[in-house]
């Protein structure tokens, strides 16, 4: 139950695609959904993120849609560019316990190629 | 201002012996997180501190330890190092317990 979902593993997306990532959960407890990106040699930084009161958030290129009856969000990438080309991260994490941990995806390797 | 910053970047240790990892979190933050990135999988949770006591332990032997300084910096501490600790350790920065966290660059641990 404490399970985070991941697809697709790796994605090849041309200059100005969409690039589409899933993210499917478990737990109808976890209350916080962030997308994390990370390049090589680098830790993750903090993309954008979304709660389960709204089914969408937009930032710039990057959106996040969220569906609560299906336990299931998404990372669409806009216009993608080869400077997007990096893993991808979701999470989802819930105070339990008096400390809040992320639950991460096992990543999507994303390549835009030109 | 500065994001989080993690010390030293690279590592290189003999089985057995001890490491010990700090990171200073972003200036007003007070938790930090501690994860281990194992190559080609995501973060694993290890610790959270906040105001100096630890918060919560993810699935992770004794020989792991941590603690959080007054100044909210902190420090992982692992001991009797075995070959699967090989890593790269994520310290985790958030005002709050249950606000964003934000990542430092991690340190990349290798056990020889």
């Amino acid at each position: 139950q404490q399970q985070v979902k991941q697809s697709p593993q790796s994605l090849i997306v041309q200059k100005g695609g969409i690039s589409i990532i899933n993210c499917a959960y478990e737990n109808t407890a976890f209350d916080y959904f962030p997308w994390y990106q990370q390049f090589p040699g680098k830790g993750p930084a903090l993309l954008i993120a979304i709660r389960p009161d709204v089914s969408e958030k937009k930032e710039g290129r990057f959106t996040i849609s969220f569906n609560k009856s299906a336990k299931q969000f998404s990372l669409h990438i806009m216009d993608s560019q080869p400077g997007d080309s990096a893993t991808y991260f979701c999470a989802a994490s819930m105070l339990s316990g008096g400390y809040n941990k992320l639950i991460f995806g096992a990543g999507t390797r994303l390549a835009v190629h030109p | 201002d500065a994001g989080v910053t993690q010390s030293p970047t690279h590592l290189i240790k003999t089985r057995g012996q001890q490491v010990t990892l700090r990171c200073s979190p972003i200036s007003g933050h007070k938790s930090v997180s501690w994860y281990q990135q194992v190559l080609g999988q995501g973060p694993q949770f290890i610790f959270q501190y906040y105001e100096k006591e630890e918060r919560g332990r993810g699935n992770f032997p004794d020989r792991f330890s941590a603690r959080q300084f007054p100044n909210y910096s902190s420090e992982l501490n692992v001991n009797a190092l075995l070959l699967g600790d090989s890593a790269l350790y994520l310290c985790a920065s958030s005002w709050g317990v249950n606000t964003e966290a934000f990542f430092g660059q991690g340190t990349r641990l290798t056990v020889v």
